[in-house]
């Protein structure tokens, strides 16, 4: 799997876009672009998958780059509740998830 | 209620001791999966099953053990606890033809003493 490298943490202030970057330089052509988060003390939950086109559905907005090395998860409206740790994963489809250390946002008030 | 289940939430135990962590998912899916969650530190990977009575290594297997005699449980066994298992456990599961989306249950903190 293409490893991901994402920024460590990044602040919000609530009500306006998030913009949660992730590179993945190495990313091959079958391997899909993932997003999970984890609120505190929760388990991780899906948000939102991609190949090569960009994706919306009710959570977020996922863009990828056309060459694919790299892709900005957007939450278009951030809330308090959006505060958590963001995790960008690329992986084949069928293989296990490898989850890094990804990127906590702190939504602000 | 549907989901995922785990028990029990909250666990303290001596080193050198056996535990088991139960998880327990309502949807019939196939694929099951075990996580350890570190402070600071993304999930690892204990063990995944395909199916009832298949399992396999993840990253990070040793000192565990688990078993899948039913397709709704997954049980992890930490046969003689050590210190290094310290550690939030999470249980997922995930349909075979759903590749993208895995379910992961509430965690269980596990202190050893």
């Amino acid at each position: 799997d293409a490893k991901t490298t994402q920024p460590p943490s990044m602040d919000c202030a609530e009500g306006r876009a998030a913009n949660l970057p992730c590179n993945h330089s190495t990313i091959s052509g079958n391997e899909y672009v993932y997003w999970y988060r984890q609120i505190h003390s929760q388990g991780p939950q899906y948000i939102i998958h991609g190949l090569k086109n960009n994706e919306t559905n009710e959570m977020a907005s996922l863009i990828i780059t056309e060459d694919r090395k790299s892709s900005t998860l957007i939450l278009p409206h951030a809330t308090l509740r959006d505060t958590a740790v963001y995790y960008c994963i690329v992986r084949n489809y069928g293989q296990n998830f490898v989850f890094g250390p990804g990127t906590r946002l702190s939504v602000l008030p | 209620d549907a989901g995922i289940t785990q028990s029990p939430r909250y666990k303290i135990t001596e080193t050198g001791r056996q535990v088991t962590l139960m998880c327990h998912q309502t949807w019939s899916h196939s694929y099951m999966f075990w996580y350890r969650q570190d402070l600071g530190h993304g999930l690892r990977l204990i063990y995944y099953s395909a199916a009832a009575d298949i399992t396999d290594k993840g990253e990070v297997p040793d000192g565990y053990v688990v078993s899948r005699s039913k397709t709704e449980n997954f049980p992890l066994t930490l046969e003689s606890a050590t210190r290094s298992q310290t550690s939030v456990y999470f249980c997922a599961s995930r349909d075979w033809d759903s590749a993208y989306e895995q379910y992961f249950g509430p965690g269980t903190r596990l202190t050893v003493t």
